[in-house]
Formats: structure tokens, sequence, C-alpha cells
């Protein structure tokens, strides 16, 4: 059984550009998160996620990112307009119940110059 | 707010020494209290759930308890493979709060 995917593991990115981060949960899991990972720091909570829809963005900026769900294909995490300040592991989890433990992915290590 | 605090940041032991990590939680009501374990450069990995006080799991040498204010992680005669950071983890059981709320972590360093 295949885990969470994320791609790509490593992403670098110039200021201004912008980053796209994917995520396929675990197979028959229909709950996704987001979240960020700075160094020397927690996990911070991003968003959360069923299919085709937002059920919590309490922890996204509210400019440059978005996060969707689709019905079909993988979880898109995007951040427009890269600052420095963005460069950080994003992992994606999901989970097949809406309470439990999450199963992580490898993570996306955004770097921006 | 939904709050973790883990101590101590970090901690180096021998092997063979057992010792114990604390994680201090407030939260609106407890669905859940987790552990994971993260190695360098990968995703956390999923050690226990714990859901009330007085609950107890074991997985190897490792043991998580759980009390109305706090968790322990208790590391029995550990081994340099233990050595990772770990992750505590809360879940509220209000509707609307199903994210899980991490602390800082504990990285645990274990010298042959």
């Amino acid at each position: 059984n295949a885990g969470v995917m994320q791609n790509p593991r490593h992403l670098v990115r110039r200021r201004g550009q912008e980053a796209r981060l994917r995520c396929s949960p675990v197979k028959g899991h229909s709950h996704v998160y987001w979240y960020r990972q700075l160094p020397e720091e927690g996990l911070k909570f991003m968003v959360y996620l069923q299919k085709e829809n937002i059920i919590d963005e309490s922890g996204m900026p509210k400019e440059r990112f978005s996060a969707e769900f689709p019905k079909e294909g993988p979880s898109i995490l995007r951040i427009q307009q890269v600052v420095r300040g963005d460069s950080a592991a994003y992992f994606c989890a999901s989970s097949p119940y809406v309470f439990g433990e999450l199963f992580f992915g490898e993570g996306s290590r955004l770097t921006v110059l | 707010e939904d709050q973790v605090t883990q101590s101590p940041e970090a901690l180096r032991l021998q092997e063979g020494e057992s010792s114990s990590l604390n994680c201090s939680y407030t939260v609106s009501g407890l669905r859940g209290l987790f552990w994971y374990r993260q190695d360098p450069g990968k995703g956390p990995e999923f050690l226990f759930t714990l859901y009330s006080a007085g609950e107890e799991k074991e997985k190897e040498r490792l043991k998580a308890t759980l009390t109305k204010k706090e968790s322990f992680l208790h590391i029995t005669a550990p081994k340099p493979e233990d050595s990772a950071t770990y992750l505590c983890a809360v879940q509220a059981a209000q509707g609307g709060s199903e994210k899980l709320v991490f602390g800082k972590g504990t990285k645990l360093t274990v010298n042959p």
C-alpha cells in the first residue's frame, strides 16, 4: 500500500515565482491536511480539505496561498509570488476519518532564492 | 486556543540510559493525544494515540502515558537508532477543530 505521496521533494524558486506542491493521499483517505515546518519550529497547521471542499483554512496566510483537493487528482498547495520567508518544508497528511491519527508524506522542501 | 508544550527541547542520553519526555497541553476537550517520531529530512511517523487519562500504550522501548494535563513518553534502555525528534500533538473534541496541534518537539540523541 502506497503512503502519502508528495512531489516535488525539493523545489527551488526565485522571488516572485509560483510554487505548486502536490499531494496524493493514501488510497481511500478523503481528509487532507497541509502543514508547514520551519527549522527549529514545530509543525504549523495551514489548511484542512475534503474532496472539493476547504473545511478549515485558519492557518493559511490570506494572500498568495491557496489549496485545493479536486474530485479527481492530487491535492495542490499553491504559493504565488514567493518570498524568502516562504522557504520551509511543507508536509501533507491524510486520514480516513474526521478524527484520529494523520499519516504524513515525506514533505516538499521549498527554497526561495 | 489549544496549546502544546514539550520539554526538554533537546536530550542527550547514553545507550541504555532510560528517561522521559514531557508534553503539556491545554485543549478545550481532548479528543486524542498523539506521539510521532520524525527523522531528519523525513515526514513524521505515527507512534501512539491516547484518548483518556490513565491510558498507557507501549511499543518496543517506548511507553506513552496520559494524565489530564500532560503526557509522558518513557524511553527504556534506548539505543542509538532511537535518536530522532519526538513530536506530541492534540486534537480537540469539538467540531471544527479536527486539526492536530503540534508542539515543537524534543530532539533526542542517544550516544553509543
